[in-house]
């Protein structure tokens, strides 16, 4: 079946704009995960949701981060006014249930340049 | 606190060598899921195991297999007779009961086999 996808693979922006990043979870999978990629912060944790409710937003780092879900599906992670330490990959992930009893399968992710 | 460490950097072996990945983990949970992800150079996390903190039985899978020990809070992954389509970045990950959905991974482990 269909794996996760995201959209756009590649994002290059200026500093200051705003970018809206696009994660499709695998059909069924009822938590969605969004995390980050860099070089000198490994692979952090931003947020995860249980249906449309994101139960740990721990992970954003600032309020210029936000994210959504829909309908239990789609999610959309926005960042305002886009820095440059904001370049990064931002990997998505979704799983069967709850966190941990079920692995969580990995998008191919989006990078991100800002300039 | 949680934390994984993968202590090795960087691996490089020859073909058909065997070759050990270590992964020791800290959490004060009881109950905790334990995981192995490999990023091939394409980049996309792929999922290899998850282990329970109540399932100390190792595991083969082929040519992998994994070693899970409580008393020494290491979860750690061999590979046997590695070959060149075994360069990755690997990933060990761990998930508490306390940190809800989010995975926390190791700096990661570059193995690089030659042929």
């Amino acid at each position: 079946g269909a794996g996760v996808s995201q959209s756009p693979s590649n994002k290059v922006t200026e500093k200051g704009k705003d970018v809206e990043l696009r994660c499709d979870p695998i059909s069924g999978h009822t938590a969605l995960y969004w995390y980050r990629q860099s070089l000198g912060q490994g692979l952090e944790f931003l947020i995860y949701f249980q249906g449309n409710s994101a139960p740990d937003k721990s992970g954003l780092p600032s309020d210029r981060f936000s994210a959504e879900r829909t309908g239990g599906s789609v999610s959309t992670l926005t960042i305002q006014r886009t820095q440059q330490e904001d370049s990064a990959v931002y990997l998505c992930a979704s799983s069967l249930g709850v966190p941990g009893a079920y692995e969580q399968y990995f998008g191919p992710g989006t990078r991100l340049t800002v300039t | 606190a949680q934390k994984v460490t993968q202590a090795q950097t960087e691996i490089s072996v020859v073909e058909k060598e065997d070759v050990t990945l270590d992964c020791v983990y800290e959490t004060r949970d009881t109950t905790y899921y334990l995981f192995w992800y490999k990023q091939p150079p394409s980049g996309e996390l792929v999922f290899l195991i998850r282990r329970n903190s109540f399932d100390e039985q190792n595991e083969i899978s082929g040519r992998y297999s994994w070693n899970f020990q409580k008393s020494t809070s290491s979860f750690n992954f061999t590979i046997t007779a590695s070959q060149v389509v075994d360069s990755a970045v690997y990933f060990c990950a761990l998930i508490t009961g306390s940190n809800t959905g989010k995975l926390i991974f190791g700096q990661g482990t570059t193995l690089q086999v030659k042929p």
